[in-house]
């Protein structure tokens, strides 16, 4: 079946540093691509998305890059803040079976 | 807030009952997804309905079942509950032939 890998599966960086963080996946027909940010015992929450026909999309200090002929797309955080600590979800929309696929996230900590 | 409420927020129960989980979707919503996040595990698609539909269907298990109702609100049944089924039970919401899902605060059921 479809599958997205997430890595890293944790990263931990100073306040102030940069956070990047890369989903690859297979099915050429995917062309929805979120990210979700879950605090610790809360919901996920949509941040930013991105669709095939776009290659960047930016808001304030996360934007997301999609590279669909290498086939993954990338989380990239800049100045970084303590209250960006939480796990981070790729997922891309499989045209296929219909449904959003999760990758298995990413446990980010911003060290003050 | 994303608009997308859950009931009840907690639950605790013995192996081989049956429960059954409620969600209520944004004003306007017509699908309702349904996710299992076992502790620090990622998110795991259990069934989409569509406007009262069935949709998508992914890796749940037969002892559970799901409806949506004329109002637009879903209930998710376990039964014959096992220890290996305590975790977050998500719903999400999106709009007609949108991609963006909107997340539940989640119900946390341990069976014990």
């Amino acid at each position: 079946g479809e599958n997205v890998e997430q890595h890293p599966s944790t990263l931990s960086v100073q306040e102030g540093d940069s956070a990047v963080i890369k989903c690859t996946y297979s099915d050429s027909a995917s062309n929805y691509f979120p990210w979700y940010k879950q605090e610790l015992g809360k919901r996920p929450q949509l941040i930013i998305d991105i669709r095939s026909n776009v290659g960047e999309k930016k808001d304030q200090r996360i934007a997301v890059t999609l590279n669909k002929t290498a086939k993954h797309f990338s989380l990239h955080i800049t100045e970084t803040q303590p209250e960006d600590s939480a796990v981070y979800f790729c997922a891309l929309f499989s045209g296929g079976y219909n449904k959003l696929i999760f990758g298995a996230g990413t446990r980010l900590a911003v060290h003050p | 807030d994303s608009g997308v409420t859950q009931t009840p927020k907690h639950l605790i129960t013995a192996t081989g009952q049956r429960v059954t989980l409620r969600c209520s979707p944004r004003s306007g919503d017509l699908s309702v997804y349904w996710y299992q996040q076992s502790l620090d595990q990622g998110l795991q698609f259990l069934i989409q309905y569509y406007n009262g539909e069935e949709r998508a269907k992914g890796n749940i298990l037969e002892r559970f079942s799901a409806q949506q109702f004329p109002d637009l609100h879903s209930e998710l049944n376990l039964s014959s509950l096992e220890l290996g089924d305590s975790a977050l039970y998500f719903c999400a919401s999106s709009g007609a032939e949108s991609y963006e899902q909107y997340f539940g605060p989640g119900t946390r059921l341990t069976v014990t």
